[in-house]
């Protein structure tokens, strides 16, 4: 069965830093989001993206976070300036969308910590 | 998107079937429903959806009430496995985002 895949599964970084997260969705999807996951609070949606152009965000997604599709499979979520707060799960999803009607295919996310 | 309604917690014996109810009152003609669950700290997983039929996958079933004011997703034969936080979320697409409230988390108990 198609997975989206995240790269790296863990990753530690220090305050200030910059950090990029990387997905891979099914090739044939053309929808892709972001969502993070704070330890022990709910999902929450960061950013969705599609036809190579963001379509919504939330207002978590300030100017310290960008999302590019570089090529035609990586979904990169790029984090400038990293601060405390945003150590969390980070998860891509994808969709095919269009006719098709089913529901988003999520990688199994990133752990950020900011230390 | 209509607001939905889950208990925060269900517990539910190892072996029967978990009824898991979702009330959608304010829900409009064109909208979805959706089941999702995450078991711990993995990426939520997409479970099955309907509109106004009855639905089954390999998964789950999925039963809506006639007038699509509530639904229940049933999983019929409860495992350890399935001890999760379900979310029902409703929706005019698959590709619109999908806004994860508080779920029902869901033990099986051996």
């Amino acid at each position: 069965e198609p997975e989206v895949t995240q790269t790296p599964s863990h990753q530690v970084t220090q305050m200030g830093q910059e950090v990029i997260l990387r997905c891979v969705p099914i090739s044939n999807h053309l929808y892709f989001y972001w969502y993070r996951q704070i330890l022990g609070q709910k999902v929450e949606f960061l950013v969705s993206f599609y036809n190579n152009e963001i379509s919504e965000k939330s207002e978590i997604f300030d100017d310290q976070f960008s999302v590019e599709r570089p090529d035609g499979s990586n979904f990169t979520l790029k984090i400038r300036s990293t601060k405390l707060e945003d150590s969390a799960m980070y998860f891509c999803a994808s969709i095919r969308g269009q006719r098709v009607i089913y529901g988003y295919t999520f990688g199994s996310g990133t752990r950020l910590t900011v230390v | 998107d209509a607001k939905t309604t889950q208990p925060p917690s269900m517990d539910c014996a190892e072996g029967r079937a978990a009824n898991l109810p979702c009330n959608h009152s304010t829900i409009s003609g064109n909208e979805y429903v959706y089941w999702y669950r995450q078991i711990h700290s993995q990426g939520p997983q997409y479970i099955i959806h309907g509109l106004k039929n009855n639905e089954t996958n390999e998964m789950a079933s999925l039963i809506i009430t006639e007038d699509r004011k509530s639904s229940t997703l049933i999983l019929p034969h409860a495992t350890l496995r399935d001890t999760a936080v379900y979310y029902c979320i409703a929706t005019k697409t698959s590709y619109d985002k999908v806004i994860f409230g508080p779920g029902t988390s869901l033990s099986v108990i051996p």
